[in-house]
């Protein structure tokens, strides 16, 4: 069975742009996950989503914003890039109210 | 505030030599805590879950033990290929959220 997947592996951006990163869960899992992690830091959790709706938000800025499909997939975005985005951002998914969330390899985020 | 503190930051080991990695954390409820390991560039990858005080559970040469206020991962006989950082959370009771610690490196020697 696949795994978590999120596209793309790496990106480069500029200061001030705007960015999606996409995340498809693990089959039959309906709750997805989006964390932050800088280098030589835990993750931080930006949101989770479950059947489409946001039930819980992390302490980030207006700026990050996401959203889940009705297949389960979800999307990141984030505006107005800062330099200090520049970090792994990490999926996961888990089936709906249970504690074992399982990670995707995650995406490169390099902000210049 | 909630917090999750792993010790030490950075372990090296030689191999054969057991050794126990620290998480301590502060919630006012646990809903679970969670062990993942973590490769260079790699998402973490899920190990334990443990959910009230004096609970274990093992896998292969890791063993993960839970008090009220502290969890230890104990590694017996580690091999090189356990070199990896390890991280704990946590996820407080009525949230969502899931607060991790900054991980303890751990180098296997040969």
């Amino acid at each position: 069975d696949a795994g978590v997947t999120q596209s793309p592996t790496h990106l480069i951006k500029t200061r001030g742009q705007h960015v999606t990163l996409r995340c498809s869960p693990i089959s039959g899992h309906k709750s997805v996950s989006w964390y932050q992690q800088v280098l030589g830091q835990g993750p931080q959790f930006i949101f989770q989503y479950y059947e489409k709706e946001e039930r819980g938000r992390g302490n980030f800025p207006d700026r990050f914003s996401a959203r889940q499909f009705p297949n389960y997939s979800s999307e990141l975005n984030v505006n107005a890039l800062l330099l200090g985005d520049s970090a792994l951002y990490l999926c996961a998914s888990s089936w709906a109210n249970d504690n074992e969330q399982f990670f995707g390899p995650g995406t490169r985020l390099t902000v210049l | 505030e909630d917090q999750v503190t792993q010790s030490p930051e950075a372990l090296r080991l030689q191999e054969g030599e057991s050794s126990s990695l620290n998480c301590s954390y502060t919630v006012s409820g646990l809903r679970g805590l969670f062990w993942y390991r973590q490769d260079p560039g790699k998402g973490p990858e899920f190990l334990f879950t443990l959910y009230s005080a004096g609970e274990e559970k093992e896998k292969e040469r890791l063993k993960a033990t839970l008090t009220k206020k502290e969890s230890f991962l104990h590694i017996t006989a580690p091999k090189p290929e356990d070199s990896a950082t390890y991280l704990c959370a946590v996820r407080e009771t009525g949230t969502y959220k899931y607060i991790f610690g900054t991980g303890t490196r751990l180098k296997v020697l040969a």
